[in-house]
């Protein structure tokens, strides 16, 4: 299996755009999960879905960030407009029934706003 | 709510030396426990996990014991190697979905 995949792994905007994050978990893999990661809050959970369905948001910074999951194997994760606060690592986490609570990582996608 | 506490970091240590990273939780219920690793420039890796109490989890020589008792699960490795450097992340399940939660995270640097 190819893992979690994200794109893009890098991306640099100016404030005020629109940037979109993506993702690809692994195939089967029911849950769906993202992160942000930065040096002053480490490691914050998002949102995540199951079966496609948002069920915990309440991770979401504010208005600007949105996550949709289409489909069992495509999520993103949109943020209008940017701000340099919102540059941080995102990372894309899925896993495999109620049970099995490991999750599997994607390499990430580093933000940076300017 | 659940929680986890890790010792801050960074640890740097010398190759072959004995590796202790100490994590301990508060949790409702029967938490399943986890250490992940995270290489430079890369994701999350699950490193080893422990289902329940006095469960010992083990993987490329490190090994963490789910002590109830004391509500902990550190990190162990009796020597460790420069390519062990990372971050080291403890986690629980929430019981609440696929839910985990993270400590903060402890930065090893191991010198030649």
């Amino acid at each position: 299996d190819a893992g979690v995949i994200q794109s893009p792994r890098h991306e640099v905007t100016e404030m005020g755009q629109e940037v979109t994050l993506r993702c690809k978990p692994i195939s089967g893999h029911d849950y769906l999960f993202w992160y942000r990661q930065t040096m002053m809050r480490g490691l914050e959970l998002l949102i995540y879905f199951n079966n496609n369905v948002p069920i915990d948001d309440s991770g979401m910074p504010e208005d600007r960030f949105s996550a949709k999951m289409p489909n069992a194997s495509f999520s993103t994760l949109k943020i209008q407009p940017s701000e340099p606060r919102d540059s941080a690592v995102y990372f894309c986490a899925s896993s495999l029934t109620q049970y099995s609570y490991e999750q599997y990582f994607g390499p990430g996608t580093r933000l940076t706003v300017t | 709510g659940n929680s986890v506490t890790q010792m801050e970091g960074p640890v740097t240590l010398s190759e072959e030396a004995f590796l202790t990273i100490n994590c301990t939780y508060t949790a409702t219920g029967y938490p399943s426990l986890f250490w992940y690793v995270q290489y430079p420039g890369e994701g999350l890796q699950l490193l080893l996990k422990a289902t329940k109490a006095d469960d010992k989890g083990s993987n490329k020589g490190f090994e963490a014991t789910y002590r109830k008792e004391t509500t902990s699960f550190h990190l162990e490795k009796g020597s460790v190697q420069v390519s062990d450097s990372a971050v080291y992340f403890c986690a629980l399940s929430s019981g609440a979905g696929n839910m985990l939660t993270f400590g903060g995270g402890t930065r090893l640097m191991v010198k030649p």
